[in-house]
This record gives structure tokens, sequence and C-alpha cells, in this order.
């Protein structure tokens, strides 16, 4: 089975704190990707990225960064949380192009207080 | 972008009776076209897709949807539902706008909550 692991269920952090929220895929997936997750609003894409190095923007990125050093590794940066981004996080893997199933962690709840 | 509209964001239904969950897309491309669900406290999961081919899909768990072109449909049907069922269900749409590097991030709709009751 497919597993992505996001490091933490739960974090609080303080408004201008730097955040890092790591996420690991164990099947060398090429691609990976960052949501928001907020009610009424669904799922909104930060980042993904389709190689090692790679990024790409997604619909939301501002106040956001990322990075990817190791294939099976992607990290989403806040440079300086606001209470703005508290919200689910989750983050996804896939193999192939267009069409390819994508396979989530369970999410990271953030609160920036 | 694409946009996905999801027209009910809370659908009731009774145990072993019949549910639709309706989603619409706007694209003048070709569209791959995906419903997850989540249960509670977990990440999505695949339910089905559709990329090409036959117009109805079946998916995991009893489910089926039909992709209609001409009314830029993709709803999902379950002739008898269970408790079980209780969850999120998002519908979603491949987006060329963030396909970079062959990658495929999708563009979703808002949610619906199925609320199966006894």
């Amino acid at each position: 089975d497919v597993k992505v692991t996001q490091s933490s269920r739960y974090l609080v952090k303080r408004t201008g704190e730097k955040v890092f929220l790591e996420c690991v895929q164990d099947m060398d997936h090429e691609n990976m990707f960052w949501y928001r997750q907020d009610p009424g609003l669904g799922l909104r894409l930060i980042y993904f990225s389709y190689d090692v190095k790679m990024k790409e923007k997604g619909d939301i990125p501002e106040g956001y960064s990322v990075s990817r050093e190791k294939k099976e590794r992607f990290s989403l940066i806040l440079e300086s949380a606001s209470t703005n981004q508290t919200s689910m996080y989750l983050c996804a893997s896939s193999f192939g192009g267009r069409g390819a199933e994508a396979f989530f962690g369970q999410g990271t709840r953030l609160t920036v207080v | 972008a694409q946009s996905v509209t999801q027209l009910d964001s809370q659908v009731p239904v009774f145990e072993e009776a019949p549910v639709e969950l309706r989603c619409n897309y706007s694209s003048s491309v070709s569209v791959y076209l995906f419903w997850y669900v989540q249960y509670p406290n977990q990440g999505l999961q695949l339910l089905l897709k559709y990329l090409s081919g036959s117009t109805l899909v079946k998916g995991i768990n009893g489910f089926e949807a039909e992709f209609n072109k001409s009314q830029t449909s993709f709803h999902l049907r379950k002739p008898s539902v269970h408790i079980s069922d209780t969850a999120e269900y998002f519908c979603a749409v491949s987006d060329p706008l963030y396909s970079g590097g062959g990658a495929d991030g999708l563009t979703f709709g808002k949610g619906t909550h199925l609320i199966i009751q006894p």
C-alpha cells in the first residue's frame, strides 16, 4: 500500500513563527502536492513538485514556500505564520501524468495563535 | 483555471435509500474527472475517475458516476447507501494549468457532506 505520512497531526504555532510541515511518501512517486482544506472551500492547491528540486505554484502560493531535496520528501514552509493560515494541510503524491490517482496523507491541522 | 461546482453542501438520506451527489465542471478542453471521499479524521481516497471511453464509471464501495459532456456534469450515485458511507465527497478535475512537468494538480469542488440517517 502507498503510504503518505505527514509528520504531525496537530500543530499550534505563534504568529510570526517559521513553520515547517513535512511529508514523506514511500512509493517512489515523482509528483507531490500540498493542498489546504478549509470548510466550505474544499481543497486548494498551494504548490506541487514533479521532480527533486522542481516546484510549481498552485492556486494559492502566497505566504508559502516549498522544498524538495529528496524524491520522497516534500516540505511546506510558512515563512511567517499568520492567523489566516490556520487550516488543515493535506499532502499528496502520484505516479504518472494527468489522470493519475493521488494518494493523500491524513493531514496536519495547523492553528496559528 | 478550471472550476468545479458541487451544488449541495449537505445531503441527508436514509439508510438503504439511493443517493445522487451532483457535480458540474467548467472546461472547454478534454477533461479528466475524479470523485474522492474523505472519512472523518482521514485523508482523501479515490472513489472513481473518468479519463475516456465509457461514460458510466464504476468505483469502489458500489459507487458509480456518469460523465455527461453536453451538460458538463459528473454526478455520483449509489443505489443503496449504508451508514458507513457517511463522509465528505469531493469532485475534482485535472487542471492543465497545474500539469507542469507531467504532474496533475487537481481543482476540487467545495465538497458534499453525505449524512446517512438510520
